[in-house]
């Protein structure tokens, strides 16, 4: 069973249009980092989300930290073929700060 | 400052063998935790080591080991290799532990193949 359910797992569209990434649990987390991983390299992190109903903007990308710190959400504003990636959601639950990971979205933006 | 490096980059073992992947932590981490990555899967945790214990450790069996060093650099042991072993073997350094909070420099990982 997988601690943190990501959602969806694929996602192809076109330039242009928006789309959300989603993040979901039954556990609170004490922070939601989110990555974004190329193909044969290391995840890189976007952004991190630590108080309850946050929200941090990165350019055209929002992130969300649910109310409860139970899930997030990106939301990727006029995407980019630049956006094209694996978006990972990974949350720290526990004092050793290790981190559960979402199975990712694999994001295609076609010109 | 420098980032987190790994090597070998790529490696091929056979079943059965032994293998040891190398971890540089970014320049003031002290902090260094392993992931496994399958092709198409988000990572997941192996252990983690801070200031030289292992503070964490994921559902990996016993032959999946690891030691952090004085220069908090590490390694990565896995004896008895097994064709299920072969993926993406990242690396990831914070300062602390309260750093990981906030996020992790991940390496760009070793690709393991056993045949």
């Amino acid at each position: 069973t997988q601690l943190l359910e990501q959602s969806p797992q694929f996602l192809s569209i076109q330039e242009g249009e928006n789309l959300t990434v989603y993040c979901n649990s039954s556990s609170v987390f004490s922070s939601l980092q989110w990555y974004r991983q190329e193909p044969g390299e290391g995840p890189v992190l976007l952004v991190t989300v630590v108080t309850g109903g946050e929200v941090k903007k990165l350019k055209r990308l929002t992130f969300q930290f649910g109310d409860a710190r139970k899930d997030s959400s990106l939301h990727i504003t006029a995407a980019q073929p630049g956006d094209t990636g694996l978006y990972l959601c990974a949350g720290v639950r526990d004092s050793n700060y290790q981190l559960i990971w979402g199975a990712g979205t694999k994001l295609i933006i076609k010109p | 400052e420098t980032g987190v490096t790994q090597s070998p980059t790529h490696l091929i073992k056979t079943r059965g063998q032994q293998v040891t992947l190398r971890c540089s932590s970014q320049s003031g981490h002290n902090t260094v935790s392993w992931y496994q990555q399958a092709l198409g899967q988000g990572p997941q945790f192996i252990f983690q080591y801070y200031r030289e214990e292992e503070n964490g450790r994921g559902n990996f069996p016993p032959r999946f080991s690891g030691l952090q060093f004085p220069n908090y650099s590490s390694e990565l042991n896995v004896n008895a290799l097994e064709l299920d072993d072969s993926a993406l073997y990242l690396c990831a350094s914070s300062f602390g532990g309260e750093g990981g909070l906030y996020g992790y420099t991940f390496g760009s990982g070793t690709r393991l193949t056993v045949v």
